[in-house]
Parts: structure tokens; sequence; C-alpha cells
């Protein structure tokens, strides 16, 4: 069965550095998501993407965040500046869209730590 | 805005007893619902979903969930439950839409007596 994978599994960055993480979302899957989760908390919605560009995003993704689909697998989201409180598990996301489905599938995500 | 409330954060069962995890949404017209399960460690699958149409709507593992228009509801309930289902349950509520953000519950961390 497709499913959607994340790489790394861990990452662990010093503050003030720059950290890209990635995801293969399914393929054929149109609509591409990032999520965190910080420890406790619940999941929130940081940013979708579709078509090659950011369809909504949330409060949380300001300046310091992008989101690259660099070719045609790969989904990508960059911290430039990390913070403390960045440390988080990121998920990521993808749905078909349309008649393949809304309904969204989640990697495993990265548990990124911020030192 | 939309949002959901679990007002449950933990619930214990024995083996073999039925579960219902509680799920109330705000969202001003029919949204799209779903339930996903995060085992320790893991990500989150997806369970079942509803968009429209029948308002019970069958899910894997054995799972159901019914949308309740009135209450704003969608709970999900198991006959049976099994110790593998021991894990933490996120409602979520989302736009009847493409690149539809998911609001997310706090989740109901289950524990399943043996």
């Amino acid at each position: 069965e497709p499913e959607v994978t994340q790489t790394p599994s861990h990452q662990v960055t010093q503050m003030g550095q720059e950290v890209i993480l990635r995801c293969v979302p399914i393929s054929n899957h149109l609509y591409f998501y990032w999520y965190r989760q910080i420890l406790g908390q619940k999941v929130e919605f940081l940013v979708s993407f579709y078509n090659n560009e950011i369809s909504e995003k949330s409060e949380i993704f300001d300046d310091q965040f992008s989101v690259e689909r660099p070719d045609g697998s790969n989904f990508t989201l960059k911290i430039r500046s990390t913070k403390l409180e960045d440390s988080a598990m990121y998920f990521c996301a993808s749905s078909a869209g349309l008649a393949g489905g809304y309904e969204q599938y989640f990697g495993p995500g990265t548990r990124l730590t911020v030192t | 805005a939309q949002s959901v409330t679990q007002p449950d954060i933990h619930i214990t069962v024995s083996e073999g007893a039925s579960l219902e995890l509680r799920c109330n949404y705000s969202y001003g017209a029919t949204p799209y619902l779903f339930w996903y399960v995060q085992s320790p460690g893991q990500g989150l699958q997806l369970l079942l979903k509803y968009f429209s149409g029948d308002t019970l709507v069958q899910g894997i593992k054995g799972f159901e969930a019914e949308f309740k228009r009135s209450q704003s509801s969608f709970n999900l309930r198991k006959p049976s439950v099994h110790w593998s289902d021991a894990a933490e349950y996120f409602c979520a509520v989302g736009e009847p839409r493409g690149g539809n953000k998911l609001t997310f519950g706090t989740g109901t961390q289950l524990k399943v007596e043996l």
C-alpha cells in the first residue's frame, strides 16, 4: 500500500541553524501538507500546497518557514533559523483530491530537537 | 473558525469491552470529519472518514463512527476492544474542499486492561 515517507526520522540542530525536512508524498496525490505536534499538545496545521504554490498557511508559518516541491516526488519544509520553540514532531501529509478523495495520509514524522 | 473538542483525555477499558470516544466539532456547514490513531512513536493512521451520505461510517480495525448533525458530534465506537487498540485517538475536522487544513482535537489516550 502506498505511504508517505519522511526523512530523517530524528533531527537535532542548534538554535539559529537551518533545517530541511523531507517528505515523499504518495504518488499521484495532488495536495501536500505540513503539520507539527509539540510534545503533549495537539497536531497543528502549518501549510498546504497545491499546483506548486501555497494554498493555505497558518499563523505559525511565518517568514522563517518555506516549502518547496523541488522535483516530481519530494516535498520539503525549510526552517531558516531554528528556535527552541520549533522543537516538535513534524508530519507531512498528502491527499489525492478531486475524484481521488480529500482524506489526508500522514507520514511517520520527523522529530526535530533544537538545542 | 472550525474547532474540535475531545472531552476525554484518558480512557481505560478492559479488553473485550465496548468503546466510545467522544468528539464534538464546531463548523458552519457540513464538514469533513476524520478519526486518526497514533501509536507511540508512530505517525497518524486514518481510521475512518465522513464526507456525506450515510451517517454511520465504517473504518479499519473494526471501528465505526456516527455523525450526528444535531449534536455536532462524531463519536468513535468499537464493540470489542483488543489490547492492540491502546493508542492515542484524534478527531479532526476539515473544510469540504481540496487543500483543506485539518483541525485536530487534543486527543484521547486509550489504555486497555488485560
